[in-house]
């Protein structure tokens, strides 16, 4: 199984900060990744697929990059509604496998 | 909008069986294939099954392989799964989510607001 690395587990951040997180394939996966934010009791919500690609309807603000088994997940400007914790995805390999996630909060 | 909505979650037995339904609405449900997605208690996701939107095609996480099975039925656009010899692991909220490709697993564009599973003697 393909794991997924994802750094910071937590972090905690003011608003109009710039966030960034990291995560790491153990293997080559080419841009077949992905991010979603869980808010608190909520299911989770895509926001970033194929690595860089903004879904729509997703704020400007959130933004992705990388590619083979380095990849990162960026907050231009953090606002007090992304309090949620993040996970990343990948799709190269079965079984489909998440990062361990991201909590971001807010100072 | 589309809409998932899961239901069938509850407390049960070590060993026993339970059946998970997701309805779906306002897309078309042949079109696309479908997930099982859990989390437990405090923890991360865990992709559990995918089944191919024609049905042809279905996939398993190794921690349920043998033991749950993923369906649907066009007639009535719901998804399935069949959970038997539940163990106390399988405690958790369990998801379904639309995939945008129709065989194979790509990215979860919607999600249903989940099921609580507790298994417990």
């Amino acid at each position: 199984d393909i794991q997924m690395t994802q750094s910071p587990s937590s972090l905690s951040a003011s608003v109009g900060d710039r966030v960034t997180i990291t995560c790491q394939a153990s293997q080559d996966i080419n841009t077949y990744l992905n991010w979603y934010q869980q808010k608190p009791g909520k299911a989770p919500k895509l926001l970033i697929y194929d690595a860089s690609n903004l879904e729509s309807g997703v704020p400007s603000r959130f933004s992705g990059g990388g590619s083979g088994t380095d990849f990162t997940f960026t907050i231009s400007s953090l606002q007090p509604e992304d309090l949620a914790t993040y996970y990343c995805q990948q799709y190269d390999t079965l079984p489909v496998t998440f990062g361990g996630g991201t909590k971001v909060e807010i100072k | 909008q589309v809409q998932l909505m899961e239901s069938g979650g509850g407390v049960v037995q070590p060993g026993r069986s339970l059946r998970l339904s997701c309805a779906a609405s306002r897309f078309p449900f042949t079109t696309y294939g479908m997930h099982w997605v859990r989390q437990a208690p405090g923890k991360g996701l865990e992709w559990v099954a995918f089944i191919s939107n024609d049905g042809s095609n279905k996939f398993y996480a190794d921690s349920v392989k043998g033991r749950f099975t993923i369906s649907r039925d066009h007639s009535k656009n719901t998804l399935y799964l069949q959970m038997n010899s539940l163990r106390t692991d399988d405690t958790a909220v369990y998801y379904c989510a639309k995939d945008l490709n129709p065989l194979t697993p790509y990215y979860f564009d919607n999600w249903g607001q989940g099921t609580l599973v507790t298994v417990s003697s």
